[in-house]
């Protein structure tokens, strides 16, 4: 079967440091994956998604950035953060060549202080 | 442009009560469309989705859904609910091109109250 593993779970930053959120899915290949940041009140604003390796589309023009550097591997990285960046993020994915559900994986709560 | 539309934004139910939640869709052509629940603090989980076929799907936990094309809705349902069923729930709509991201509703949260 398949799963979607997402950390950390929990992480408090500094204004201006760096981020680096890890995402690996086992169990297929060669899925679509997604990064997705949720406010409050809010719902899922879209980050960023990828149909393969080292294809990377941005949907939202920000201080993030994200690679894929392996088929089941997704990062989300920032070299400054700011305030604005804290939330809950989450990774997802969809199989390949369909339209299907995602599944999604337990989240990281980002706090920038 | 796709679209959804979730109207309300906090639901209160009292336990045993039935329960229904509205989503609403702008797509051009038969949607592909899915129910999720949230737990605080964690990702989201399906509930059930609607591809094509019969118009009434049934998902986990005892929710329901019902797909009418005419009033672009996608409103899920269940008959009794239970305190543990508390929780943030959003609709989805997926445009029909594979590895198009899904488009999200801004979300539910559903109270219950004893």
């Amino acid at each position: 079967s398949q799963t979607i593993h997402q950390w950390p779970a929990t992480l408090v930053q500094p204004v201006g440091s760096p981020l680096s959120l890890e995402c690996t899915v086992e169990g297929t290949s060669n899925p679509n994956l997604y990064w997705y940041r949720q406010a409050a009140g809010r719902g899922l604003q879209l980050l960023f998604y990828s149909i393969g390796i080292g294809q990377i589309s941005s949907e939202v023009p920000q201080n993030l950035s994200a690679s894929r550097p392996q088929d089941r591997q997704f990062i989300l990285s920032s070299k400054k953060l700011l305030l604005s960046d804290s939330g809950f993020y989450l990774c997802a994915w969809t199989r390949t060549g369909l339209v299907t559900e995602a599944f999604f994986g337990q989240g990281t709560r980002l706090t920038v202080v | 442009a796709q679209s959804v539309t979730q109207p309300d934004i906090h639901i209160t139910v009292s336990e045993g009560a039935s329960l229904e939640l509205r989503c609403n869709y702008s797509y051009g052509a038969t949607p592909y469309l899915f129910w999720y629940v949230q737990s605080p603090g964690q990702g989201l989980q399906l509930l059930l989705k609607y591809f094509s076929g019969d118009t009434l799907v049934q998902g986990i936990k005892g929710f329901e859904a019902e797909f009418k094309r005419s009033q672009s809705s996608f409103n899920l349902r269940k008959p009794s609910v239970h305190w543990s069923d508390a929780a943030e729930y959003f609709c989805a709509v997926a445009p029909n091109q594979a590895g198009t991201a899904l488009i999200f509703g801004k979300g539910t949260t559903l109270s219950v109250s004893s």
